[in-house]
């Protein structure tokens, strides 16, 4: 099955300051790649996703880069805020299952 | 739009005691739907996912079972519950390519 590892596992950023995730996987299939935020308590929400079609994607202030090739996979998030504070999963998918990392914890100080 | 339900938010069972979680959506019709447990400080793990009513499959062998009785409710239940089944429960939905959308959880405590 997928296998998928995330890095690094805690994050700490100055405020306004740029932070990344990176992951890698290991089935050659997978061609979704989602990014979730899970705050304290709640369950994750989805904040973007790539398919294996396109190599980037942003929204904002949050990119995902995707190198199929190396089989690895980025969250960019720039000018970090206080509310950016929070568990990052990301996830890869060949079919309607996914296979999670097990999380970065990212910690904005103002 | 389409929303999800999960109750209750925290359960509190002992050892050997039943469990019911239940689950459901709103808003669309025959989803995928799926059970995952989140550990403490470690990724999400799938448990069971469905693709339509009385259609489960389970991922990994475990103390837990799921059902679905209707096609927007998933119910995760077990007849004697285990210390190491506390943990995170989330439900969650999908729908052909899309994306998966996250309940808020079941935090379950086994004493």
């Amino acid at each position: 099955g997928e296998n998928v590892e995330q890095h690094p596992s805690t994050l700490s950023v100055q405020e306004g300051d740029s932070a990344v995730i990176k992951c890698t996987y290991s089935d050659s299939a997978s061609n979704y790649f989602p990014w979730y935020k899970q705050e304290l308590g709640k369950g994750p929400q989805l904040i973007i996703d790539i398919r294996s079609n396109v190599g980037e994607k942003k929204d904002q202030r949050i990119a995902v880069t995707l190198n199929k090739t190396a089989k690895h996979f980025s969250l960019h998030i720039t000018e970090t805020q206080p509310e950016d504070s929070a568990v990052y999963f990301c996830a890869a998918s060949s079919d309607y299952k996914l296979s999670f990392g097990a999380g970065t914890t990212v910690t904005v100080r103002a | 739009s389409q929303t999800i339900h999960q109750w209750p938010a925290t359960l509190v069972q002992p050892v050997g005691s039943p469990l019911s979680l239940e689950c459901t959506v709103e808003g669309t019709s025959n989803p995928n739907l799926y059970w995952y447990r989140q550990a403490a400080g470690r990724g999400l793990q799938l448990l069971f996912y469905s693709v339509g009513i009385g259609q489960i499959s389970s991922e990994v062998p475990q103390n837990l079972s799921a059902s679905r009785p209707q096609d927007r409710q998933f119910i995760l239940s077990s007849k004697k519950l285990l210390l190491s089944d506390s943990g995170f429960y989330l439900c969650a939905w999908g729908q052909g390519e899309q994306p998966q959308h996250f309940g808020d959880g079941t935090r379950l405590s086994i004493l």
